[in-house]
């Protein structure tokens, strides 16, 4: 299995664009997480589905983030508009039977300037 | 609520050295606990868990932890640190129900280790 596939790598934009990181899980992984990583806050949740259902998406910051999962090898992470405080990077992880097995994927470097 | 607490940001240890990175959790029942390790630029990696039985887990790349109900706490140990260890190391506890086995883990700050020649 290749993993959890995570892309763009790294992503610069201008505040006030749109971003939208992917995220592929690993293929029958049924709990798919999706995680910033700053030096100040360390790692935080802010979303999480089970079956393609939101579980709880009370870690999104705000309005401007959005998260989907249309199918079970498919998820997005979408910043619309982007701030310079958004930076940071974003890590999707996917599991079988929740916290038991988490694989991360490599993450999304975003740098809003 | 679930927490978790890495009192050390930064450890140094000499290549050889025996090392001991702390965690203590906080949490209702027996929890779910694990380390992970980041290496810069990469993703969070799997080094070992914990769920229930033997309290000296074993894990990947010659660590093991041990989990202690009255202290709260699950240490990562290595009797010989290598070069290589150098890294981010992230303890984490499962969140939710049933002892944590469902749903989100919640990370520690981490504790960066370096390693000296």
């Amino acid at each position: 299995d290749a993993g959890v596939i995570q892309s763009p790598r790294h992503e610069v934009t201008e505040m006030g664009q749109e971003v939208t990181l992917r995220c592929k899980p690993i293929s029958g992984h049924d709990y798919l997480f999706w995680y910033r990583q700053t030096m100040m806050r360390g790692l935080e949740l802010l979303i999480y589905f089970n079956n393609n259902v939101p579980i709880d998406d009370s870690g999104m910051p705000e309005d401007r983030f959005s998260a989907k999962m249309p199918n079970a090898s498919f998820s997005t992470l979408k910043i619309q508009p982007s701030e310079p405080r958004d930076s940071a990077v974003y890590f999707c992880a996917s599991s079988l039977r929740g916290a038991s097995s988490y694989t991360f994927g490599s993450g999304t470097r975003l740098t809003v300037v | 609520a679930q927490s978790v607490t890495q009192p050390d940001i930064h450890i140094t240890v000499s290549e050889g050295a025996s090392l001991e990175l702390r965690c203590n959790y906080s949490y209702g029942a027996t929890p779910y606990l694990f380390w992970y390790v980041q290496s810069p630029g990469q993703g969070l990696q799997l080094l070992l868990k914990y769920f229930s039985g033997d309290t000296l887990v074993q894990g990947i790349k010659g660590f093991e932890a041990e989990f202690k109900r009255s202290q709260s706490s699950f240490n990562l140990r290595k009797p010989s640190v290598h070069w290589s260890d150098a890294a981010e190391y992230f303890c984490a506890v499962g969140a939710g129900n049933y002892g944590g086995s469902q749903g989100n883990l919640i990370f520690g700050k981490g504790t960066k280790l370096s390693v000296k020649p």
